[in-house]
């Protein structure tokens, strides 16, 4: 069965710190996707990366960053100088062939304070 | 850019009765997808279409039909609302290939309320 798991329900920061989303997922697959959504007070998800399990490699988008670590199975999302924009609900996803579908975590209520 | 668009954001329907929400989506997505998100349960598929006239269910369909005459539209139906089904619904589409592979692009949802 594939799980995703994001242990933090909501987080608060001040404008300009730093902040890190985790994301933790299971699956007996050796081929998956991960996936990061955000999802602002309008209501659509928008997509913000995608991610296969053979590509290891960190990445960067701006302020946005991605930590892909296979041995301990996350994909930890990091807002640098965060922005009172960057408020949202953010969803970690993950898909599998065995599964045939997006598995979504419960999401992380991110606010941004002034 | 790919425009989802589901026919109403709020909607108020009362307990036994047939429910149908739209979705349609503009860049000839052949896989089209309906969730319901709830508070601290994320996203949960229902039902999914990899084609016109194909449907396969996912993870909760219990209640709930789909319909997909033309490609470009994917329409949820609640045959008999339950106050259980009261909820936030999503629709999705993305490109061909694998759904689970692919970038899925979501509609602003409909907030449901059955009373």
């Amino acid at each position: 069965a594939q799980k995703v798991t994001q242990a933090q329900t909501e987080i608060s920061v001040v404008e300009k710190e730093d902040v890190t989303l985790d994301c933790v997922y299971e699956t007996r697959d050796t081929t998956y996707y991960l996936f990061w959504y955000k999802q602002p007070p309008s209501g659509e998800l928008v997509f913000l990366i995608r991610r296969n399990s053979f590509d290891e490699q960190n990445e960067i988008s701006g302020r946005y960053s991605w930590n892909f670590q296979k041995s301990t199975s996350s994909f930890n999302f990091t807002i640098t100088a965060s922005q009172v924009v960057d408020s949202a609900v953010y969803f970690c996803a993950l898909g599998t062939g065995s599964a045939r579908q997006l598995t979504f975590g419960s999401g992380t209520q991110l606010t941004v304070l002034p | 850019d790919v425009k989802v668009t589901q026919s109403s954001r709020y909607l108020v329907k009362r307990t036994g009765e047939k429910v149908f929400l739209e979705c349609v989506q503009d860049m000839d997505h052949e896989n089209m997808f309906w969730y319901r998100q709830d508070p601290g349960l994320g996203l949960r598929l229902i039902y999914f279409s990899y084609d016109v006239k194909m449907k396969e269910k996912g993870d909760i369909p219990e209640g709930y039909s789909v319909s997909r005459e033309k490609k470009e539209r994917f329409s949820l139906i609640l045959e008999s609302a339950s106050t259980n089904q009261t909820s936030m619904y999503l629709c999705a589409s993305s490109p061909p290939g694998q759904g689970f592979l692919q970038p899925q692009h979501f509609g602003d949802g409909t907030r449901l309320s059955i009373l």
